[in-house]
């Protein structure tokens, strides 16, 4: 199946802890994303790697920093977690001009 | 800057009939929308989109109206069914750009059988 995928689907984890989420594409598209989801359902986005070049990062707290090791991946690592961060984690991907496509899923609890 | 918003956060129809959800944008510099679907659990799903250049696209049993007058737009579903009960999401393109979606609230659509 031509999808994008997401690794954990659920992460549960402590204040302090660093935890990462992993995306992966296999549409063959060039622009990758992260956007967050809060628990009043809004989307925003985070970052967005094209070619593996970061081409936008929103005003995010220094303790997120995504990772694209190749045009199919992008992971995204988060330190220090605290309680705020629990959100819904999205990753998207698209080709030129098209819209994204979306993974499932990621539920981040930090207790 | 770009903001997106919806009129109504809950929308409930009943099976069969049609359902109508607005979104109003702020910025004009948008020059693509796009309607998504999110289902309980689940990641946006694209539905249809539209040019700033078109008034009017339809789709399978969805049509979007574009209105930059007022910067208003509209999703029509026709003959709802239970499986369109979701959030549904309208989003413009920020400054031109393709690479960042600007979002609104969600306006979940309940449909009662």
């Amino acid at each position: 199946d031509t999808a994008v995928s997401q690794t954990p689907k659920y992460l549960v984890t402590q204040m302090g802890n660093d935890k990462s989420i992993k995306c992966e594409q296999n549409l063959g598209h060039d622009t990758m994303y992260w956007y967050k989801q809060d628990s009043k359902k809004f989307l925003k986005i985070m970052f967005s790697y094209n070619n593996k070049e970061l081409i936008i990062n929103e005003t995010v707290p220094n303790r997120f920093s995504p990772k694209s090791p190749d045009k199919a991946h992008l992971n995204l690592h988060i330190n220090s977690l605290e309680l705020g961060d629990s959100a819904v984690y999205f990753c998207a991907s698209s080709q030129g001009d098209g819209f994204p496509k979306f993974g499932p899923g990621t539920r981040l609890t930090v207790t | 800057g770009e903001s997106v918003g919806l009129h109504l956060p809950t929308l409930s129809v009943q099976e069969g009939d049609n359902s109508i959800i607005n979104c109003a944008y702020s910025n004009s510099a948008s020059d693509y929308f796009i309607w998504y679907k999110q289902e309980s659990g689940k990641g946006p799903q694209f539905i249809i989109d539209i040019r700033s250049n078109m008034d009017k696209r339809q789709g399978q049993r969805v049509t979007v109206l574009l209105n930059k007058t007022v910067k208003h737009l509209s999703l029509q579903i026709a003959a709802t069914q239970p499986g369109d009960s979701a959030v549904y999401f309208c989003a413009g393109n920020s400054g031109g750009s393709n690479y960042k979606l600007t979002f609104g609230k969600g306006t979940l659509l309940t449909v009662n059988p």
